[in-house]
């Protein structure tokens, strides 16, 4: 069955540390998303990806780069790691088919990250 | 851009009905989504509106009025397993925006 998978699931790391969370999907979808979720706040817009060499930034892109190289994966990657980056993670992707507006988005399990 | 709000929680008693409102503000709208998220799970899909009017998928449904902003989502029959964060999320511009979540507490 298709999917979209995470990793690593939980990571602990230091302030200033590079980290890349990984997002892989097998749907053969164009558009992908990066999430962040916080109390309060919800999902937040990090980055996301309508095609391969396509990037552009959300709501909160700030302190994070996404790179894509194919269709299936958008690694988010932490130059350097903050405090304010403790959250959980969530990849998303959906289909193409029905339009970039339309369609639901199909999240990936979540990523819980602290930074100490 | 766009301002989504909803309640942050709402308690309900088991095999009751609960309505869950949701107002945006949006330059761009291209439909409106429901998403169901359990504690330490990621969302899931419930429902999408893009006209007005209601969409009923069993238990569920959800209701939208464009001119308004306004969309509801209705629980009924309320089950244990209901207890839950229900997230509104508006898409436009290519892209889903979310509210911050209602907390439905389900209790016996």
């Amino acid at each position: 069955d298709a999917e979209i998978t995470q990793s690593p699931r939980h990571k602990i790391t230091e302030t200033g540390r590079q980290v890349t969370l990984a997002c892989h999907q097998t749907w053969n979808h164009n558009n992908m998303f990066w999430y962040r979720q916080d109390l309060g706040h919800g999902l937040r817009l990090i980055h996301y990806s309508y095609g391969v060499h396509d990037t552009n930034k959300g709501e909160v892109s700030d302190g994070y780069s996404v790179s894509r190289s194919n269709t299936e994966d958008l690694p988010l990657t932490l130059e350097s790691a903050a405090s304010s980056q403790t959250s959980v993670y969530f990849c998303a992707s959906r289909s193409n088919l029905a339009g970039a507006n339309t369609g639901e988005l199909f999240f990936g399990e979540g990523s819980r990250l602290t930074v100490l | 851009g766009q301002n989504i709000d909803q309640p942050t929680e709402m308690t309900a008693t088991e095999g009751a009905i609960v309505q869950i409102n949701c107002t945006y503000q949006t330059s761009g709208f291209n439909g409106l989504f429901w998403y169901q998220q359990h504690a330490g799970e990621a969302p899931t899909f419930l429902s999408y509106n893009v006209l007005d009017g209601l969409e009923e998928k069993g238990r569920f449904s959800s209701f939208l009025s464009r001119s308004k902003g306004y969309s509801y989502l209705l629980l009924k029959e309320l089950q244990m397993k209901d207890s839950a964060s229900y997230l509104c999320a508006v898409s436009g511009w290519g892209k889903l925006q979310f509210g911050a979540g209602t907390q439905v507490v389900v209790t016996p």
